[in-house]
């Protein structure tokens, strides 16, 4: 079976802090993708990341990265120097390549104080 | 940029009714999916869909739900008898196939379902 922790319900930090979401899976795949999403208040779905399991190179975008280790099947987000607009849910997410299924933790509720 | 869509944005309906809830996925994708979030909680897989049948279903997908694509473009959830805990928003999904290589899910803006 597989399960996604998101272990901080809410995080709150005020506009330039930097700041790490965590996510921790589980899975007995040994090929398998990770998402992170963001859903603004406005609710919608909105794709940051795909990561599989075979790159474990860690990613950057602008002010957002992301630390992808295998060896504690984690796979954190970063938001450095963090924006009003950054506050929302934001979703970690783990697929099998073959099922398409995707398994979402239960979010982290990011408030991004000015 | 191709998106997916969902139509419509809010449904309103009474306990026991019927309801269909409609997607346009991405017009080259292959794989279609629904997802539910009630207010508040997690992202939960509905079901997954290819090659005009379901691929894969969640302990939630019970005898109530189905899907269909009616056409070539329209992928449809439909409730049959809806009860108050079907409330929540809906997201539709699609994916493009390489192979049997999946690619990343993307998601329509979602119908918010309000069931009374």
């Amino acid at each position: 079976a597989q399960k996604v922790t998101q272990a901080q319900t809410e995080i709150s930090v005020v506009e330039k802090e930097d700041v790490t979401l965590d996510c921790v899976y589980e899975t007995r795949d040994t090929t398998y993708y990770l998402f992170w999403y963001k859903q603004p208040p406005s609710g919608e779905l909105v794709f940051l990341i795909r990561r599989n399991s075979f790159d474990e190179q860690n990613e950057i975008s602008g002010r957002y990265s992301w630390n992808f280790q295998k060896s504690t099947s984690s796979f954190n987000f970063t938001i450095t120097a963090s924006q009003v607009v950054d506050s929302a849910v934001y979703f970690c997410a783990l697929s099998r390549t073959n099922a398409g299924k995707s398994t979402f933790g239960d979010g982290t509720t990011l408030t991004v104080k000015p | 940029e191709p998106e997916v869509t969902q139509t419509p944005s809010h449904q309103v309906t009474q306990m026991g009714q019927e309801v269909i809830l409609h997607c346009v996925p991405i017009s080259n994708h292959l794989y279609f999916y629904w997802y539910r979030q009630i207010l508040g909680q997690k992202v939960e897989f509905l079901v997954s869909f290819y090659n005009n049948e379901i691929s894969e279903k969640s302990e939630i997908f019970d005898d109530q739900f189905s899907v269909e694509r009616p056409d070539g473009s329209n992928f449809t959830l439909k409730i049959r008898s809806t009860k108050l805990e079907d409330s929540a928003m809906y997201f539709c999904a699609s994916s493009a196939t390489s192979g049997r290589i999946r690619e990343t899910q993307y998601f329509g803006p979602g119908t918010r379902l309000l069931v009374l």
